[in-house]
């Protein structure tokens, strides 16, 4: 198994530019997420996906949209993109228990290795 | 939503003694509290987790204690050693997994 592959692992963007970060996991993992990681910040949630068709925003969804058409891939799109978010990126995978209900999570959470963006 | 505040934000110990990272969380619903050991330049990965229907978990010299009257948790890291350095994060979830802003512990050979 790779686990969690991200790609790029580095991306310097200009103001306005448009990118999307491909995250894939090959563990049939129904839950995807993603996180940013700032100085100071510890790891935010982008958005999650509990399986293909159903996104949701986390804490700081502003700027950037998913999709998730397969169980696999979990691409996040930077729409115009912003100094503010420059930042590592984590997409992230686990198990996902339905007995716990809807949206519920309860296991353990895999990183993808990151993309270290930078937006001048 | 749930809010998971963790302190301290730097911890320096010396190799051999103890370590203990804590955190709170709003939710009372949360019923998953996982810890995450993250390198510099590395991925994090999980180190020990525990769920609300246990009040301690232990693993070597990692071990996690919960008190959900309270809402907190901690980590507890016996007989440190040079490799134990890192950022620690602890998080907690009901719907979605949130995090702590991390401890940068550093161990003093």
């Amino acid at each position: 198994n790779a686990g969690v592959t991200q790609t790029p692992k580095f991306q310097v963007l200009k103001t306005g530019q448009s990118m999307t970060l491909q995250c894939a996991q090959d563990m049939n993992h129904e839950y995807m997420s993603w996180y940013r990681q700032d100085p100071g910040m510890g790891l935010r949630l982008i958005h999650y996906s509990v399986g293909a068709g159903i996104t949701d925003q986390g804490e700081v969804p502003n700027g950037y949209n998913v999709s998730r058409s397969t169980t696999e891939d979990f691409p996040l799109r930077l729409l115009s993109a912003a100094p503010s978010q420059t930042s590592v990126y984590f997409c992230a995978s686990s198990y996902y228990d339905p007995r716990t209900g809807v949206r519920s999570y309860n296991s353990p959470l895999h990183f993808g290795n990151g993309t270290r963006l930078t937006v001048t | 939503g749930e809010n998971v505040e963790q302190h301290p934000s730097t911890l320096s110990v010396q190799e051999g003694d103890s370590a203990v990272i804590k955190c709170t969380y709003s939710d009372s619903a949360s019923n998953y509290f996982p810890w995450y050991k993250q390198e510099l330049g590395k991925r994090p990965q999980l180190i020990i987790d525990i769920r609300s229907n246990v009040g301690e978990k232990k693993d070597q010299r990692i071990a996690v204690t919960l008190n959900k009257t309270a809402k907190h948790f901690s980590l507890h890291i016996t007989e440190t050693q040079p490799e134990d350095s890192a950022v620690y994060f602890c998080a907690a979830s009901s719907e979605k997994l949130t995090f702590g802003t991390g401890t940068r512990l550093t161990i003093i050979p």
